[in-house]
């Protein structure tokens, strides 16, 4: 069964600071893993996606990478700004079956002006 | 592409009585997912429909839940005898056919806004 952890779970840096958030599976056998944010109270936004072929995707100030036979990925977040603090949620999808995304816990992230 | 969208946004209802959610997919999108998230957790899948056919249910919908998609457009999800437990953001999220040409991946999911459901 696949289980997604995320860490930290919380994390609270000054404004400015660049920063990584770690998510880790169990299983290798994905198809994709994906970055996403979401708001107090709100849906989720994607943030960057990664097939299993690639080892890392970049869009602005935010660089996720893949290492799928380790079972991890790291999302860096370059710069940090108060309108990003958020809870930042990995999700991966398994090769076979309907394309459901196991998500982790989340790192709720705090960034002070 | 206007978005997916959910019906209420939020519902407030006492314990043992019957709720129903509604999703608005983006059009066309003929892959659909409801998700359920707990206070302080990431979302956890319940079930899928791939048109109108409901291909997977999680262990997690009993038999107080249903969900249909008629004919493959909106779908929704019914929680019957509703329990203190069933509190919860319902999520639903779309996501179109493989090899559908436009700007949308076919990759990924995208999600509505959600139910906050509270029982009381």
């Amino acid at each position: 069964k696949q289980e997604v952890t995320q860490i930290p779970a919380a994390l609270s840096v000054p404004e400015g600071e660049n920063l990584v958030l770690n998510c880790s599976f169990t299983d290798s056998a994905i198809y994709n893993l994906q970055w996403f944010r979401q708001d107090p109270g709100k849906g989720l936004t994607s943030l960057l996606l990664i097939q299993s072929s690639q080892r890392e995707q970049t869009s602005g100030r935010l660089n996720a990478s893949l290492d799928k036979s380790s079972g991890r990925s790291t999302l860096y977040i370059a710069a940090s700004q108060p309108g990003d603090s958020a809870t930042y949620l990995c999700a991966v999808v398994h090769t076979s079956g309907t394309y459901k995304y196991i998500f982790g816990t989340g790192t709720r992230l705090k960034v002070l002006a | 592409d206007t978005g997916v969208s959910q019906n209420p946004r939020h519902k407030i209802t006492k314990r043992g009585q019957n709720v129903t959610f509604r999703c608005d997919p983006i059009s066309e999108h003929n892959r659909l997912y409801w998700y359920r998230q707990t206070l302080g957790q990431g979302p956890e899948f319940l079930t899928y429909f791939q048109n109108e056919a409901q291909l997977e249910k999680s262990r997690l919908l009993s038999d107080r839940f249903s969900a249909e998609r008629p004919k493959g457009s909106f779908s929704t999800l019914e929680i019957q005898r509703t329990e203190q437990g069933d509190s919860a953001m319902y999520l639903c999220a779309s996501s179109p056919r493989p090899g559908t040409p436009g700007k949308l991946s076919t990759d990924t999911q995208y999600f509505g806004p959600g139910t906050r459901l509270t029982v009381l």
